[in-house]
């Protein structure tokens, strides 16, 4: 299985902080990652598909770079409502599988 | 606005089974892939089960294969999870997904299946 490892665990920040969270893949695949939000007791969210393209209806300050192995998650000066776990997807094997997590939170 | 809601959680004793629904609305469920993801306590996502828009073809992760059976009725836009010989480590609340094309952009409220004697 291809194993997805997220870092930092946890990052704590300030509001209006831009931050990056990052994805290593654990063999080469392409741009096949997608990024999910998770706010504390509810179900995941779509952020970003194939590492880089833009979800209809999630604010512009989210984006995404990367392919091979490596992928960031970037937040441009985070609002309130972002603290939350980030969890990346892998699509490259047909076995999905989700990397750990980082759980922004507030500092 | 799709709308994907689980039910048929609950307290089950291990190598018994349970069966989970996911009624789902606002869009035409037979046009597109649907999925199964877990999530054990405080843990990260584990995606569970896929099937295809007819049902023919199925899709599981070693750790459930042989004992977990997804399954869909188009007429009734409902999917299903049955869950046979349950063990400790199957506890976590289980999302119904739609599954388009290799990600899953819409998750249901989830419903919490708890496996314990």
């Amino acid at each position: 299985n291809i194993v997805l490892t997220q870092s930092p665990a946890t990052l704590s920040v300030t509001p209006g902080e831009s931050v990056s969270l990052s994805c290593r893949a654990s063999q080469s695949i392409s741009t096949s990652i997608h990024w999910y939000q998770q706010k504390s007791n509810e179900s995941p969210r779509l952020l970003i598909k194939y590492a880089s393209q833009s979800i209809s209806g999630i604010p512009s300050r989210f984006s995404g770079s990367g392919s091979g192995t490596d992928f960031t998650l970037s937040i441009n000066r985070v609002e309130s409502e972002d603290f939350s776990i980030y969890y990346c997807q892998q699509s490259y094997s047909s076995l999905y599988t989700f990397g750990a997590g980082t759980k922004l939170e507030l500092k | 606005e799709v709308q994907l809601v689980e039910s048929g959680g609950g307290l089950v004793q291990p190598g018994r089974s349970l069966k989970l629904s996911c009624a789902a609305s606002g869009f035409t469920f037979s046009n597109y892939y649907m999925a199964w993801v877990r999530q054990a306590p405080k843990k990260g996502l584990e995606w569970v089960a896929t099937i295809s828009t007819s049902g023919s073809r199925t899709y599981y992760p070693d750790s459930v294969k042989g004992r977990f059976t997804i399954s869909r009725d188009n007429a009734k836009s409902s999917l299903y999870l049955q869950m046979n010989s349950l063990k400790s480590e199957d506890t976590a609340t289980y999302y119904c997904a739609r599954h388009l094309y290799h990600y899953f952009d819409y998750w249901g409220q989830g419903v919490m299946v708890t496996v314990s004697s």
